[in-house]
């Protein structure tokens, strides 16, 4: 079935870099995306890859994909107490050859300490 | 250029009333979609909306609908409320149907 799998929590200090870590079900996916969210807020859009591509890097954030293995991953370099937050990845299904609806992960909590 | 406005952002209702949100998409996106989040269940989407009609459906029951306007402006109606229908309720615009999805603050719903 359609499923995004992410680790639940990540804990890092400040000033180091974060990885987490996504795997999704749906080869046909053209889009993969990180979303961010603060308690009590939306769903900010960080970033998002093609999947032709195998890297894609925006100022502290570094996206990789491997498209054999199903798995993306963000890296946050030099994190940040700001950067606290529910991170989610989110594949976009395909049906047959029309763009569906967000699949969403259940969210990698990433706390950063000082 | 203003972002995804939802209105209101919390609301209470009592089991069995029924509830109308409403989202206003970023100007210039033609495609609403509508997703519920709830700790359990996390985020699920309910529903999608381009130029006025509905493109595709999750996996929720007839209490929950939508509509579009010619606007872009789209509005959810859940009906006969439950207390599992408690959530954050999350509207996202994008400009067409399959490119990013940009999300507004959420209608924070809590069935009594």
């Amino acid at each position: 079935g359609e499923d995004v799998e992410q680790s639940l929590f990540l804990s890092v200090r400040e000033g180091d870099s974060s990885v987490i870590n996504c795997t999704y079900t749906d080869s046909s996916s053209t889009y993969l995306y990180w979303y961010k969210q603060e308690p009590g807020a939306g769903l900010q859009l960080l970033t998002y890859i093609f999947s032709n591509m195998d890297m894609k890097q925006d100022q502290r954030l570094t996206v990789l994909l491997n498209k054999k293995d199903k798995h993306l991953s963000l890296r946050i370099a030099d994190t940040q107490t700001g950067d606290s937050a529910i991170y989610f990845c989110a594949e976009i299904l395909n049906y047959g050859g029309s763009q569906g609806n967000l699949i969403f992960g259940k969210g990698t909590k990433l706390s950063v300490k000082p | 250029k203003a972002g995804v406005t939802q209105t209101p952002r919390y609301l209470i209702k009592t089991r069995g009333q029924q509830v109308t949100l409403s989202c206003s998409p970023i100007s210039g996106h033609r495609s609403v979609s509508w997703y519920q989040q709830t700790p359990g269940q996390g985020l699920q989407f309910l529903f999608e909306y381009f130029s006025e009609t509905q493109r595709n459906k999750g996996n929720f029951p007839g209490r929950f609908s939508g509509r579009q306007f010619s606007n872009s402006r789209s509005e959810m109606n859940v009906s006969t409320l439950e207390l599992g229908d408690s959530a954050l309720y999350l509207c996202a615009s994008s400009p067409n149907m399959d490119t990013e999805a940009f999300f507004g603050q959420g209608t924070r719903l809590t069935v009594v």
